[in-house]
């Protein structure tokens, strides 16, 4: 099975903060990466998809590149809305699975 | 628009099975995958397999192997995913997830099924 491995598992900022985490794949998962946000009692939301294609409706602020097997999902200027678990996703191959999440709160 | 519909919550015994439907509308039932994928509180998401509603096949991951059975109506555009032998760690929330490919992302969620497993 392909491991999905972020960082940092939780971080707190600020509204206008700068953030960023990271994800790297076990082996090669080429661009099948995709990240999520998801706030408790909700559905998750697609944000990113292809490492870097931003999702229709997801704010520009998202944004996500690649690096060989190391992914990075960036948020420009955190808004109020933004604090949430993240988690990258690879879909190169079956078994499907999830980094273990990143928590995004309030500094 | 694109609305996947889950059952509502659920408690059961030890032991027991359960069954979650997903109702879709606002896109064409049988080009769509569906993935099935839970949270324990306090854990991560974890993947459980995929349907092809069209011709039924499905792919489970390997620790629910001979426990789960995921299916689809196309008269109703339902998805079920059914577990079985249920113990209290099988106690999450439940999403379905539509996908466009069988390797793309999951670009619509169900609201989630809450299944409780408590003696």
């Amino acid at each position: 099975d392909i491991q999905m491995t972020q960082s940092p598992s939780s971080l707190s900022a600020s509204v206008g903060d700068r953030v960023t985490i990271t994800c790297r794949a076990s082996q090669s998962i080429g661009r099948y990466l995709n990240w999520y946000q998801h706030k408790p009692g909700t559905a998750p939301k697609l944000l990113i998809y292809g490492a870097s294609s931003l999702q229709s409706g997801a704010p520009s602020r998202f944004s996500g590149i690649a690096s060989g097997t190391d992914f990075t999902l960036t948020i420009s200027s955190l808004q109020p809305e933004d604090f949430a678990i993240y988690y990258c996703q690879q879909s190169y191959s079956a078994p499907w699975t999830f980094g273990q999440g990143t928590t995004v709160d309030i500094k | 628009q694109v609305d996947l519909l889950q059952s509502g919550a659920e408690v059961r015994k030890p032991g027991a099975s359960v069954k979650v439907s997903c109702q879709t509308s606002g896109h064409t039932f049988t080009k769509y995958y569906i993935h099935w994928v839970r949270q324990a509180p306090g854990q991560g998401l974890e993947w459980m397999g995929i349907i092809n509603p069209n011709t039924g096949g499905a792919s489970y991951a390997q620790r629910f192997q001979g426990r789960v059975t995921m299916t689809s109506d196309t008269s109703t555009i339902t998805l079920y995913m059914e577990l079985s032998s249920l113990q209290s760690d099988d106690t999450a929330t439940y999403f379905c997830a539509r996908v466009s490919s069988w390797y793309g992302p999951m670009d619509f969620w169900g609201q989630g099924t809450l299944v409780t497993v408590s003696s």
